[in-house]
């Protein structure tokens, strides 16, 4: 089955700095990725979708500047929180769908998250 | 727009039933349904993509009502491992937005 890869799986960074997070698709091509976040005991709310070679798409209320989200390849999106701060601490997770197959299969594939938590 | 998903929460025992029930104000065109244990990411559960269908795994199985605009999750005989958050979702211009979730809590 499809499977996508998330790196790192959890991250402690200072106020003020900036963290990067990478979402691989291993054995399938995504020319669109999906990027959510998720606070404790809530729902996961779509941020951005990620297009290979384009700009990306971001969700009402979600800082393009503050989100920096690149998908240079057919197989990699990453994003980035620049100047972290407290609030953002959040656990992030990316998707991606695999078209190939039947349509019974078109469900999307997530990565395994990254928690972020912000000093 | 999120679907909406009913109950929040769900205790159960071993061996019981549980329904949890997902609807869109707006027009389904497909409906996604995935469980998220703890701390762990999503795994698709299943996929509804016509009217009337119906569909199934092992003791989980959904449905899809288009013209209600409503999906059912249906949990037979569960189990301990079916404990976690079940999140239904939609797909609008292929982004993927997801219900508030229902915590399904099974006890021995």
């Amino acid at each position: 089955g499809a499977v996508v890869s998330q790196h790192p799986s959890w991250v402690i960074c200072k106020s003020g700095t900036s963290v990067k997070i990478e979402c691989r698709s291993l054995d399938f091509q995504a020319t669109t990725m999906f990027w959510y976040r998720q606070f404790p005991k809530q729902s996961l709310m779509l941020m951005a979708t990620s297009n290979e070679g384009s700009k990306a798409t971001y969700e009402q209320g979600v800082e393009k500047d503050k989100f920096l989200i690149n998908h240079a390849s057919l197989t990699l999106s990453t994003l980035t929180v620049t100047s972290a701060h407290p609030e953002d601490s959040s656990f992030y997770i990316c998707s991606a769908r695999d078209l190939r197959g039947t349509a019974d299969n078109y469900g999307y594939t997530f990565g395994s998250g990254t928690r972020l938590t912000v000093v | 727009q999120q679907p909406v998903q009913s109950p929040q929460a769900v205790i159960l025992r071993e061996g019981e039933d549980a329904v949890i029930n997902c609807s869109s104000s707006k027009a389904l065109y497909s409906v996604h349904w995935y469980r998220q244990k703890h701390g762990e990411a999503p795994v698709f559960l299943m996929i509804l993509l016509k009217g009337g269908e119906q569909k199934g795994h092992e003791k989980i199985s959904a449905s899809f009502n288009e013209k209600k605009q409503q999906s059912s999750l249906y949990l037979t005989a569960s189990q301990l491992s079916y404990s976690g958050t079940y999140f239904c979702g939609t797909a609008v211009n292929n982004d993927m937005r997801f219900g508030a979730g229902t915590r399904l809590t099974v006890k021995p």
